[in-house]
C-alpha cells in the first residue's frame, strides 16, 4: 500500500520555524482532509492536528496545519525540546477505501 | 476520560490466529467509529481497519484483507481484531484508536490506547 510522502527528518532551533511536507495525490489529501500526529519516544501517537488545520484542545499554538492542493505541511514555529518527536500525516484514500499514513519525520530541535 | 486498553498481544508461530481486544470508557462508545494501527518495531504507522459505530460498515488495508477481521460488541464497549493466517510481517504493536465520531472513510484518530504487543515467529 502507497504512503504519502515526509521528509524522513527536520530540524530547527527555539527561534526558527520547522515545515513539515506530506505529499499525496488528488484521491488522498486532493480530496480528504489531513490529520497530523505526534509520536514521543515509546509512546502511543497523539493527536496534533485534524480537519487540516484545526487543534484538539491541549495542544500548544506553536503547532499548525495548512492543506493546498494536493500538499499539506505541519509548522512549528519556535520549536521546544519537548517537540522532539515522529510526525506522521494521515489522509482518508477514495480509491484504496482505507487511511494512508506518510512515512513519518523525525524532528529534532537544535 | 477516554480510556482505550488492548490486551491478547504474545508470542505467536506463523500461520496461527490470535485475538486482539480494546477495552473503552469514558465515553458513548456506540457513537463513534474505531480504527486498528499497528507499528513494526523500529518502523511507521500503518493503518490496518476501521468498523462504523453501528458496526456494519467495514474496511481493510490490503495487507490483511482476507485475515484480519475487525469486530465490536457496543454493550461490552470492546473492540476486537481476529488476526488469522498470522506472518511474521505482521508483528507489531497494535494500537486501537478512536476516530472523531460516526464518520467512517476518516483518518482522524483522537485517542489512542497504549497498544499491545504481536510477534510473529518461529
Amino acid at each position: 500500500q502507497s504512503v504519502l510522502t515526509q521528509p524522513p527528518s527536520a530540524s530547527g532551533t527555539p527561534g526558527q520555524k520547522v515545515t513539515i511536507s506530506c505529499s499525496g495525490s488528488s484521491s488522498n489529501i486532493g480530496s480528504n482532509t489531513v490529520n497530523w500526529y505526534q509520536q514521543l519516544p515509546g509512546t502511543a501517537p497523539k493527536l496534533l492536528i485534524y480537519s487540516n488545520n484545526q487543534r484538539p484542545s491541549g495542544v500548544p499554538g506553536r503547532f499548525s496545519g495548512s492543506k493546498s492542493g494536493t500538499s499539506a505541511s505541519l509548522a512549528i514555529s519556535g520549536p521546544q525540546s519537548e517537540d522532539e518527536a515522529d510526525y506522521y500525516c494521515a489522509a482518508w484514500d477514495d480509491s484504496l477505501k482505507g487511511v494512508l499514513f506518510g512515512g513519518g519525520t523525525k524532528v529534532t530541535v537544535l | 476520560q477516554v480510556q482505550l486498553v488492548e490486551s491478547g498481544g504474545g508470542v505467536v508461530q506463523p500461520g496461527a490466529s490470535l485475538r486482539l481486544s480494546c477495552a473503552a470508557s469514558g465515553f458513548t462508545f456506540d457513537s463513534y467509529s474505531m480504527h486498528w494501527v499497528r507499528q513494526a518495531p523500529g518502523k511507521g504507522l500503518e493503518w490496518v481497519a476501521i468498523i462504523a459505530y453501528y458496526g456494519s460498515d467495514i474496511h481493510y488495508a490490503e495487507s490483511v484483507k482476507g485475515r484480519f477481521a475487525i469486530s465490536r460488541d457496543n454493550s461490552k464497549n470492546t473492540l476486537y481484531l481476529q488476526m488469522n493466517s498470522l506472518r511474521p510481517g505482521d508483528t507489531a504493536v497494535y494500537y486501537c484508536a478512536r476516530a472523531g465520531g460516526v464518520e467512517v472513510e476518516t483518518a482522524r484518530g483522537d485517542y489512542w490506547g497504549q497498544g499491545t504487543l504481536v510477534t510473529v515467529s518461529s
